[in-house]
């Protein structure tokens, strides 16, 4: 089934750790994004990237980094976990950016 | 920080009301809104994009109205169904639309 998959649903992760979220969609879609969704406060944009070899900053981008090697895969890595990334991680995908965007089902993370 | 508000927080109606709830924005540097619908335990999904002062967007008894001049965007619901029941965000991008801003949403319930 086409669609963007997330790895791992949930992880509860030790601060100081470095962790890895994983994400792949296989609709060819050139842009893809990743978010943070807490309470209160909406999804908000981490970093984005507009095709493959590219990427940059939203709205919240400190402690976070990406890659984007090929057009399917986008992970977004936690250098050093603290508490308050502490949250539910949505990645999602466009055709090109700025298009209706399709969201994986979402990473629950917990640092403590 | 960039405002994307919407109101109300959340509205309880009966089935076969119609109903109807407000985005409100920045005007400036404007390039899309988007509105989403995000049922529980699901991953939000598109519904419609705007871009023009005026726009009018429908999708069965969804639509949805554009005013770019003065910022604000309503959703409206013919009427409500048990299945209408999700909360509906919607979401500004500016620029050359890399960022998209969301508001924290409507949660919406139907009620039987």
């Amino acid at each position: 089934i086409a669609g963007i998959t997330q790895a791992p649903t949930s992880q509860i992760l030790a601060a100081g750790r470095r962790m890895t979220l994983r994400c792949t969609q296989d609709m060819r879609h050139n842009a893809m994004y990743w978010y943070r969704q807490d309470l209160g406060l909406g999804l908000r944009l981490i970093h984005y990237s507009n095709t493959a070899g590219t990427t940059g900053k939203g709205e919240v981008p400190d402690g976070y980094s990406v890659s984007r090697a090929n057009t399917d895969d986008f992970p977004l890595t936690l250098a050093s976990a603290v508490p308050s990334q502490t949250s539910v991680y949505f990645c999602a995908s466009s055709v090109e950016s700025g298009q209706p965007q399709h969201f994986g089902d979402g990473t629950r993370l917990s640092i403590l | 920080i960039l405002n994307v508000e919407q109101s109300p927080q959340s509205l309880h109606v009966q089935e076969g009301d119609s109903t109807n709830f407000t985005c409100s924005f920045p005007s400036s540097n404007f390039y899309a809104l988007h509105w989403y619908r995000w049922e529980t335990a699901k991953s939000p999904e598109a519904l419609f994009v705007m871009t023009l002062n005026g726009d009018e967007k429908k999708k069965g008894r969804i639509s949805a109205t554009l005013n770019t001049k003065e910022g604000y965007s309503y959703l409206y619901i013919k009427g409500s169904q048990p299945e209408d029941s999700a909360t509906y965000l919607c979401a500004l991008t500016r620029g050359t639309g890399n960022q998209f801003y969301f508001g924290t949403g409507t949660s919406l319930t139907v009620i039987p």
